[in-house]
């Protein structure tokens, strides 16, 4: 198994640009979950699906993210527009419900 | 909702020592506990978990303790090696209800 695959692995952009972060959960997983982490916040719960389906999005920070799961092998983390206090490292995980959660290597964003 | 309190933010011992990391939660419903860790660039992986109705699991040097009543659990790593360095997560959750609750992390640093 690939594991779960992000895309890009390193994202430089400027102020005010639109972002789009990618994510493959592993075959068979039907959870999927969206973390940032930062030195000053730690690892913080972004949103996440349950078959498909969005069960908690209170840790989306502001109207400027969003997140979509249109099927069951792909979601993307949307930002637009960006902000330099959004640079931080975008994990996305999957699991079957309940249980260990699989992460994927991250997506480093930079917004200069 | 779930309130995990992980401590200490770092710990450094020498090798061959002994490292305990503990963890208290909040929700008494909660009851899987797992353990990540993060290396440097990489996401958190999964070493080792335990379910509420044991209170102790093994897997080599590494074990995991389960207090339900006191709602606390912790890490023991022995004969510690350098390799061993990383950020330590610990999380907890109701099994089948999606999302975990992560612990701040620790940092561990191991001197050779």
């Amino acid at each position: 198994d690939a594991g779960v695959i992000q895309s890009p692995r390193h994202e430089v952009t400027e102020m005010g640009q639109e972002v789009t972060l990618r994510c493959k959960p592993i075959s068979g997983h039907n959870s999927l979950f969206w973390y940032r982490q930062t030195m000053m916040r730690g690892l913080e719960l972004l949103i996440y699906f349950n078959n498909n389906v969005p069960i908690d999005d209170s840790g989306m920070p502001e109207d400027r993210f969003s997140a979509k799961m249109p099927n069951a092998s792909f979601s993307t983390l949307k930002i637009q527009p960006s902000e330099p206090r959004d640079s931080a490292v975008y994990f996305c995980a999957s699991s079957t419900s309940g249980s260990k959660e699989y992460f994927g290597p991250g997506t480093r964003l930079t917004v200069t | 909702g779930e309130n995990v309190e992980q401590h200490p933010s770092t710990l450094s011992v020498q090798e061959g020592d002994s490292a305990v990391i503990k963890c208290t939660y909040s929700d008494s419903a909660s009851n899987y506990f797992p353990w990540y860790k993060q290396e440097l660039g990489k996401g958190p992986q999964l070493i080792i978990d335990i379910r509420s109705n044991v209170g102790e699991k093994k897997d080599q040097r590494i074990a995991v303790t389960l207090n339900k009543t006191a709602k606390h659990f912790s890490l023991h790593i022995t004969e510690t090696q350098p390799e061993d360095s990383a950020v330590y997560f610990c999380a907890a959750s109701e099994a089948n209800a999606g999302k975990s609750t992560f612990g701040d992390g620790t940092t561990l640093t191991v001197k050779p």
